[in-house]
């Protein structure tokens, strides 16, 4: 079946605008997970969600980063007034269950400028 | 600060030889260990989990978890040059949360 899916792949931004990122997850997953990695580094984690809620969002490194997941299905990762230290690939992930195997997108490079 | 650390590398092996990642981890309560295969540019591939101590096998891959040791580890027999890549070991993090901690990965060159 089909895997996780983000859009754009590509996003570059000015400094201060605002930005949305989209997951859609693998049909049937309940828990979403957003990553973002920097090069040469391993993924850092954001947040993660079980359903509908956030059940741990402890990673959002500040309140410029928001994110949602209204239905249980597609999340949304915002940034608001980006930074240029906001740049990053910004990864998301689906499993079936907590604690499980996470399947990783492909991925949305932010180049903020 | 719970941490996974791996060799940065890169460990360089000749094709056809095996080729020994590790990794460790200080937090005692996860449970749950994951290795992921990453090509430069692209995401993270999973390609081994293991839950309980000792040897799990699949393919040309094998992890080995020690618990009392904090200590995880993926062999991967006859490498070849497609396996050149980086490798990151991943813990689930202990407690009510889904989230994996990431060690730096480890680079892998199979030479021909």
């Amino acid at each position: 079946g089909a895997g996780v899916s983000q859009t754009p792949s590509n996003k570059v931004t000015e400094k201060g605008k605002y930005v949305e990122l989209r997951c859609d997850p693998i049909s049937g997953h309940t828990a979403l997970y957003w990553y973002r990695q920097s090069l040469g580094q391993g993924p850092e984690f954001l947040i993660y969600f079980q359903g509908t809620g956030a059940a741990d969002d402890s990673g959002l490194p500040n309140d410029r980063f928001f994110a949602v997941r209204p239905e249980g299905s597609v999340s949304t990762l915002k940034i608001q007034r980006t930074e240029r230290g906001d740049s990053a690939v910004y990864l998301c992930a689906s499993s079936s269950r907590q604690g499980g195997e996470q399947y990783f997108g492909p991925g949305t490079r932010l180049t903020v400028t | 600060q719970k941490e996974v650390e791996q060799n940065s590398g890169p460990l360089s092996v000749p094709e056809g030889a095996i080729a020994s990642l590790n990794c460790t981890y200080s937090d005692r309560g996860s449970q749950s260990f994951f290795w992921y295969r990453q090509y430069s540019g692209k995401s993270p591939e999973l390609i081994m989990s293991i839950y309980s101590n000792g040897d799990k096998e699949d393919g040309r891959f094998t992890a080995q978890l020690n618990k009392a040791s904090q200590y995880v580890s993926l062999l991967i027999r006859d490498s070849q040059p497609s396996d050149s890549a980086t490798y990151l070991c991943a813990a689930h993090g202990s407690g009510n949360t889904g989230k994996l901690i990431f060690g730096q990965g480890t680079t892998l060159q199979v030479k021909p």
